[in-house]
């Protein structure tokens, strides 16, 4: 079955430095991914998807993430954080041809220092 | 235009005791899951509907009940509460599985 690995369950970072969250997937076809994230006591909204158009995608808030199929990588980035980026992050997969379960990450707890 | 919507916000039980938590979308979506989220474990899918009266097996189904009589509502029913199921319960929906998922605000669980 598809999976995700996040490395790193918390990052900090200074504001208006580099923001950079680590996702590594398996999966047997083409996947779809996805970033979501979610604020304080709410539910998890989208960032950004891929869906095998670009390799690099662009999402809500000034958050990118690039599919990397040799490195079976898609991790998020944004150039400069902003205190209201505090927040968890999660990666997920789902497979394009099986129309199966999306699966999740374990999640990355972004802190943003002033 | 609400989207997913979860009652209620915040539980406690006993062992032992049963319950039913709420899903209902005004999106026209056919799909629609419930999640568990336990810190450092993401998101872990319960159990899943692609439809009216279809509905599947996640990745943690024990313990758990649900049914699909419309396309609107997927109510989630946990039969004997036990202590490993005090959770964050989310309810999500799509238009299909491997689509963005529309996620409500969660039910807190505490089973003691």
């Amino acid at each position: 079955a598809q999976s995700v690995t996040q490395l790193g369950s918390h990052v900090s970072v200074s504001e208006g430095a580099l923001v950079l969250l680590r996702c590594n997937y398996s999966s047997s076809v083409p996947p779809y991914l996805f970033w979501y994230v979610q604020y304080p006591n709410q539910g998890l909204q989208l960032l950004l998807k891929y869906t095998s158009a670009a390799t690099l995608v662009k999402g809500i808030n000034g958050f990118e993430a690039e599919f990397k199929k040799s490195e079976t990588s898609f991790h998020l980035t944004k150039p400069s954080a902003h205190m209201s980026d505090a927040a968890e992050y999660f990666c997920a997969v789902s497979e394009t041809y099986n129309n199966n379960d999306m699966r999740f990450g374990a999640g990355t707890r972004l802190t943003v220092k002033p | 235009n609400a989207g997913v919507t979860q009652t209620p916000k915040f539980q406690v039980l006993k062992t032992g005791q049963s319950m039913t938590l709420q899903c209902a979308q005004d999106m026209n979506h056919e799909y629609m899951s419930w999640y568990r989220q336990d810190p450092g474990m993401g998101l872990r899918l319960i159990h899943y509907s692609v439809g009216a009266g279809i509905t599947d097996q996640g990745e943690v189904p024990n313990g758990y009940n649900v049914s699909r009589s419309t396309t609107e509502d997927f109510p989630l029913r946990l039969l004997s509460a036990a202590p490993s199921q005090t959770s964050v319960y989310f309810c999500a929906s799509s238009w299909a599985p491997s689509d963005t998922q529309y996620f409500g605000p969660g039910t807190r669980l505490t089973v003691l």
